[in-house]
């Protein structure tokens, strides 16, 4: 069973510090990677998506892939409250299914 | 430049019935997936249309069925509800195929089953 595991939170991060998401997944022939916010009775929005091992930035978004490891990172710089959703990686496995993790809830305090 | 469009938007219905939702994808888009996403969990992948073929299902019963039109706009039918089906319903367009790359999701469609 492929699965794509993050913690549930939820993440208490104070306003203007750095927020990190993780997300481990268990296909080692997975291809994409990518993180969507979803903010409470809203539909799943896409922020960064990552092809290639090392990071990728935009903005004050940040994406870390480490393959080897199996595990791909979101790093929020100067955190803001309108940060605080749930954040959901999603895996295109070595089938191109697309399997997503349940999500990590964020607290942005100010 | 409309993005994803989905209707209705909140819908009840009684178990046993059977349901119709509707998706538009965005404009230059012609992949249509369509997602289940229960309260608190992530989206679980129901199935993906391209080319108006159903290419990549999820583990969903034979209950839920979908059609892919030749502007690219998709239905999805599920028969027989029971009260598991409620859940907010997602569709998602993308380009090309396999379609998983940057998918934009619609609103979504919250199904209530009583």
């Amino acid at each position: 069973q492929k699965e794509v595991e993050q913690n549930s939170g939820p993440l208490s991060v104070p306003e203007g510090a750095i927020a990190s998401l993780n997300c481990t997944y268990s296909d080692r022939g997975s291809q994409s990677f990518f993180w969507y916010r979803q903010y409470s009775g809203k539909s799943p929005e896409l922020i960064m998506f990552i092809y290639s091992n090392g990071d990728k930035e935009d903005g004050r978004f940040t994406a870390q892939l480490n393959k080897a490891s199996q595990y791909v990172s979101l790093l929020i710089r100067d955190s803001q409250p309108s940060d605080s959703a749930t954040y959901l990686c999603a895996v295109s496995d070595s089938n191109y299914q697309l399997i997503w993790g349940a999500g990590t809830k964020l607290i942005i305090k100010p | 430049d409309a993005g994803v469009t989905q209707s209705p938007t909140h819908l009840i219905k009684t178990r046993g019935q059977q349901v119709t939702l509707r998706c538009s994808p965005k404009s230059g888009h012609d992949t249509v997936s369509w997602y289940q996403q229960a309260l608190g969990q992530g989206p679980q992948f129901i199935f993906q249309y391209y080319e108006e073929e159903e290419r990549q299902r999820g583990n969903f019963p034979d209950r839920f069925s979908g059609h892919q039109f030749p502007n690219y706009s998709s239905e999805l039918n599920v028969n027989a509800l029971l009260l598991g089906d409620s859940a907010l319903y997602l569709c998602a367009s993308s380009q090309g195929h396999p379609g998983f790359g940057e998918q934009y999701f619609g609103p979504g469609t919250r199904l209530t089953v009583t």
